[in-house]
Parts: structure tokens; C-alpha cells; sequence
């Protein structure tokens, strides 16, 4: 059964630096989606993609933050310069039309 | 924006015991309700959804239920196994494609 992939599993960074968290979703799907979920706490969404523009983001999903699609498989996010607050998990999500999300398995980022 | 509480917490109940978690949402407009669970590290793995126009769905021992004039919706575990232990997440969207707004989360134990 085809799955999100997501890379790395685990980035550590000192802050100020840049970050390129990496998601590979199903090959089909259409609709790409950023959530993070800072430990203990809910998901909460970020962003949301399709045909190569952002469909809508969050109030979390700052000047600091970006999206892109680079290929037809790679949806990656980019924070410019990571803040303490920035640690948590970032799970990718994917869809095909009209159907339900399929998260990947998270790259858990720690922010020193 | 959609605002879902959830309660409780925590919920411990004793093997083979029923489990029920409540969530309340805000947007009148939200029609798709679904219900994650979430092991220690991993992604949130769908378990069963509702849409507007059903009150109630039922997936062997789990069970969703809808009261769409109350903005209430509640899911029910019964016959609880030792595997169930994880954390419950609700939801609510404004469609199944739509982005996800999450529920704060309910630990639940299953006691031997």
C-alpha cells in the first residue's frame, strides 16, 4: 500500500538557522498539506497546496515559513530562520480529489 | 475559525470495559468529523469519520455519533483491549478534502 514518506526522521538545528523538512506524497495525489504538533499538544494545521500554489495557511504559517513543490515528487517546507518554538513534529499530509488525508510519519525537529 | 474541544484528557477504564470521548465544535458550516488515533511517536491513523448527514457509524467495536443541532459528536470504544491505549484525537473540517482542525487530545489507558 503506497505511503507519505518524510525525511528526515529527526533534524536537529541551532537556531537561527534554516531547516528544509522533506515529504514524498502519494504518487496519485493532488493536494499536499503541512500540520505540526508541538509534544503533548494537538495537530494544529499550517498549510495547505495544490496546482503549485498555496490554497490557504494558518496564522502559525509566518513570513518565516515556505512551501514548495520542486519536482513531481518532493513537497518540502523551508523555515528561514527556526526559533526555540519552532520544535515539534511535522507531519505531511496528502489526498487525492475528494478523499481523506494520509499523513506521513513525522520529522521531529529540535530547535537548540 | 473552527474552534473543537474535546474531553476528557485522560480516560482510564479497565479491559473490556466501553470508552467514550466527547468533542463539541464551533463552525456551523464543519460537515466532515474524524476520529484519530495516535501512538507514542507516530502519525494520527484515521479510525473512522462521519459526515453531516449521518447521526450515527459504526466500524466493529468503534462507533461515532453526531448531533449536528448541539455541535456535539462523541466516539465509543467498546469491548476495550489493551491495544487501544493511545491518544484520541476529533476533528472537524469544512469538507473531507478540507484542512483538519484537531481536538486537544484524549489519553486513554487501558487498565488490565
Amino acid at each position: 500500500e503506497p505511503e507519505v514518506t518524510q525525511t528526515p526522521s529527526h533534524q536537529v538545528t541551532q537556531m537561527g538557522q534554516e531547516v528544509i523538512l522533506r515529504c514524498v506524497p502519494i504518487s496519485n495525489h493532488l493536494y499536499f498539506y503541512w500540520y505540526r504538533q508541538i509534544l503533548g499538544q494537538k495537530v494544529e494545521f499550517l498549510v495547505s497546496f495544490y496546482n503549485n500554489e498555496i490554497s490557504e495557511k494558518s496564522e502559525i504559517f509566518d513570513d518565516q515559513f515556505s512551501v514548495e513543490r520542486p519536482d513531481g515528487s518532493n513537497f518540502t517546507l523551508k523555515i528561514r530562520s527556526t526559533k526555540l518554538e519552532d520544535s515539534a513534529m511535522y507531519f505531511c499530509a496528502s489526498r487525492t480529489d475528494g478523499n481523506e488525508q494520509f499523513f506521513g510519519p513525522g520529522t521531529r525537529l529540535t530547535v537548540l | 475559525g473552527e474552534n473543537v474541544e474535546q474531553h476528557p484528557s485522560t480516560l482510564s477504564v479497565q479491559e473490556g470495559d466501553s470508552a467514550v470521548i466527547k468533542c463539541t465544535y464551533s463552525d456551523s458550516a464543519s460537515n466532515y468529523f474524524p476520529w484519530y488515533k495516535q501512538e507514542l511517536g507516530k502519525r494520527p491513523q484515521l479510525i473512522i469519520d462521519i459526515r453531516s448527514n449521518v447521526g450515527e457509524k459504526k466500524d466493529q467495536r468503534i462507533a461515532v455519533t453526531l448531533n449536528k443541532t448541539a455541535k456535539h459528536f462523541s466516539l465509543h470504544i467498546t469491548e476495550t483491549q489493551p491495544e487501544d491505549s493511545a491518544v484520541y484525537f476529533c476533528a472537524a473540517s469544512m469538507a473531507r478534502d478540507d484542512k483538519i482542525i484537531f481536538g486537544k487530545g484524549t489519553r486513554l489507558h487501558i487498565l488490565p
